[in-house]
């Protein structure tokens, strides 16, 4: 069965830092790959998706992510972190083309904590 | 907000009960999926309805069943409740049923006591 692996349970990291989070997947074939965040008492919402193409993927607020194939690997990165940033983080997958089995698949999350 | 509604936000219920929650798709997505978030399983997919169409399932348990009406909103029936069955659960909405990128409500939370 597909699974998701995000390697960090928190994370606590100060304003202008550098982030990134780690996740990787167990699938052999063709993955749709998407990374939510949800604030503190909010609902998920999407950051970025990758889908083919570029493996460099930008998505709002300055986060971006880089699909690495051989490594079965979707980390999400941002240059320099905002107190605003501090939300938990869900790395999600989805087999086949084009998402042709609908569901995703959600890592466990991290929390990013970011101290003013 | 999302565009995806659920109510209720929050509910609270004894052991052995039945609790009905309820999803309204944004305008114009077709399909409806049903997750669960607890602390220990993280998010875990229950059941996904296209177009009134159950398309795909999880791990939904045998106590827990769903639909989808003809004007696209969902429920998701919970019954025989134990404690464990206390969890956040979410309603998602896509426009096909192949996924391009969910639109999340906001969730029900659910305590059973």
């Amino acid at each position: 069965a597909q699974s998701v692996s995000q390697h960090n349970h928190h994370v606590i990291l100060s304003e202008a830092a550098s982030l990134e989070l780690g996740c990787n997947y167990s699938y052999g074939g063709t993955v749709n790959l998407f990374w939510y965040v949800q604030y503190p008492g909010q609902h998920l919402q999407l950051l970025l998706k990758y889908f083919s193409g570029d493996p460099l993927v930008k998505g709002i607020k300055g986060f971006e992510a880089e699909f690495i194939k051989s490594k079965f690997s979707f980390n999400l990165r941002k240059p320099s972190v905002q107190w605003s940033d501090t939300a938990e983080y869900f790395c999600a997958v989805n087999v086949g083309i084009r998402g042709s089995q609908g569901n995703l698949i959600f890592g466990k999350g991290t929390k990013l904590s970011v101290k003013p | 907000d999302s565009g995806v509604t659920q109510t209720p936000k929050h509910l609270i219920t004894a052991t052995g009960q039945r609790v009905t929650l309820r999803c309204s798709p944004r305008s114009g997505d077709l399909s409806v999926y049903w997750y669960q978030q607890s602390l220990d399983q993280g998010l875990q997919f229950l059941i996904q309805y296209y177009n009134g169409e159950e398309r795909a399932k999880g791990n939904i348990l045998e106590r827990f069943s769903a639909q989808q009406f003809p004007d696209l909103h969902s429920e998701l029936n919970l019954s025989s409740l134990e404690l464990g069955d206390s969890a956040l659960y979410f309603c998602a909405s896509s426009v096909a049923s192949g996924n391009y990128g969910y639109t999340f409500g906001s969730g029900t939370r659910l305590t059973v006591v």
